[in-house]
């Protein structure tokens, strides 16, 4: 079946630091990409997606490009706040033809701290 | 557009009760689906509903249940609670109802703790 790994964490930077998540996939068919963020306490925000190979994903300074022939999503950002710590979750959706599959298949997480 | 919308945020049950959990999607989503997440387990797929119809489910056992009114809120329910139902319930919304591309939008999710 359809599996995502990404890298364990607890990953703790400085301000300013350069920040990868790395994010591998398994998958049959043709999915889409997402990385989604969480913060505490609340549900799961979209952060960005790329749906086709060499696509780049990208918002408030995070991208990720879509790598099919590493089967890779890697989540990065130049420069992290400390508003960015939370927790990203990698994830893919999967259409298959001639009919509904849809269902989203996510990693394990990747707790981020930033500390000032 | 206001976002998914799930009540309660948070619920207290004993064992072997049942509980009933909504959620209201983003209007004019027709597809609504549900995630169980656990530290233990991470987030795992429950069921998809669309129009009404429950289009695809998880590895879950028949306990869990849910349905989808005619508006498109979508109500899951556990009955016969046990321990390891504690978790944080997510309900998400999509527009296109699952057609290659599209986006699940999260609500805020239920928890729920089973004493």
């Amino acid at each position: 079946g359809n599996s995502v790994t990404q890298m364990e964490g607890p990953v703790t930077l400085s301000e300013e630091a350069f920040l990868t998540i790395n994010c591998t996939y398994t998958a049959t068919g043709y999915p889409s990409l997402f990385w989604y963020v969480q913060y505490p306490g609340e549900g799961l925000q979209l952060l960005l997606k790329a749906t086709k190979a060499d696509d780049k994903g990208s918002n408030k300074g995070f991208e990720a490009t879509y790598r099919k022939e590493t089967t890779s999503f890697h989540l990065e950002k130049g420069s992290v706040q400390v508003s960015d710590s939370a927790v990203y979750f990698c994830a893919l959706s999967e259409w298959l033809k001639g009919g509904s599959n849809y269902k989203l298949t996510f990693g394990k997480g990747t707790l981020l701290t930033v500390n000032p | 557009k206001a976002g998914v919308t799930q009540t309660p945020r948070y619920l207290i049950k004993t064992r072997g009760q049942q509980v009933t959990l909504s959620c209201s999607p983003i209007s004019g989503h027709r597809s609504v689906s549900w995630y169980q997440q656990t530290p233990g387990q991470g987030l795992q797929f429950l069921f998809e509903y669309f129009s009404e119809t429950q289009r695809n489910k998880g590895n879950f056992p028949g306990r869990f249940s849910g349905r989808q009114f005619s508006n498109s809120r979508s109500e899951m329910n556990v009955s016969t609670l046990e321990l390891g139902d504690s978790a944080l319930y997510l309900c998400a919304s999509s527009p296109l109802g699952g057609v290659m591309g599209d986006t699940q939008y999260f609500g805020p999710g239920t928890r729920l703790t089973v004493l």
